[in-house]
């Protein structure tokens, strides 16, 4: 059984670009979540996708979008990067729709830098 | 809405003494899950504990072991015999029936073992 991956691992952009972030969920699961952990902080929900949707989402502006293909990986794409975007992006996938029983299980980040 | 808070936000202990790390919550929902994460420095959360707000039978795991007392809102995390491979930080999160599918965390406690 594969775990989480998540693509690149480290990212460095300039204010103004575009990333797109990329993520493989569990074998099995079909939900993933997506959250932003800024330095020395907890991670913060960005948003949720299941059957392709957006099931849920935080408080980050539409410039955080995201998409969820028929194999259940997804991508995160931040348009106009901000400095105050430079975080680590984790991936985590689940079962179930994104029910609050469902444990999110975490892949190991994509560090995003941006000058 | 919701909150976690880990007051601790770095605890050193020595070698197999034992470190308690603590976690309070606040929620208006009826029906809530607490989770416990550890995050090494490679930076993947790693799940260690779900727990449903009906059951407050405390848990035990090996050297771990979990106190939950909702008359407190409290999810306290004990490590007995702590290991230099304890050291990480560690993440309480919350998710409830109202949460719109998101996992809340607390800011982490770094936890650092010295041999």
């Amino acid at each position: 059984e594969t775990g989480v991956t998540q693509s690149p691992t480290h990212l460095i952009k300039t204010r103004g670009q575009q990333v797109t972030l990329r993520c493989s969920s569990q074998s099995g699961h079909n939900t993933v979540s997506w959250y932003q952990q800024a330095l020395g902080q907890g991670p913060q929900f960005i948003f949720q996708y299941y059957r392709e949707e957006e099931n849920g989402r935080g408080n980050f502006p539409p410039r955080f979008s995201g998409l969820q293909f028929p194999n259940y990986s997804s991508e995160l794409n931040v348009n106009a990067l901000e400095l105050d975007d430079s975080a680590l992006y984790l991936c985590a996938s689940s079962f179930g729709g994104g029910g609050i029983t469902d444990t999110q299980y975490f892949g190991p980040g994509t560090r995003l830098t941006v000058l | 809405a919701q909150k976690v808070t880990q007051a601790q936000t770095e605890i050193s202990v020595v070698e197999k003494e034992d470190v308690t790390l603590d976690c309070v919550y606040e929620t208006r929902d009826t029906t809530y899950y607490l989770f416990w994460y550890k995050q090494p420095p490679s930076g993947e959360l790693v799940f260690l504990i779900r727990r449903n707000s009906f059951d407050e039978q405390n848990e035990i795991s090996g050297r771990y072991s979990w106190n939950f007392q909702k008359s407190t809102s409290s999810f306290n995390f004990t490590i007995t015999a702590s290991q230099v491979v304890d050291s990480a930080v560690y993440f309480c999160a919350l998710g409830g029936n109202n949460a719109g599918n998101m996992l809340t965390f607390g800011g982490g406690t770094r936890l650092m073992v010295k041999p």
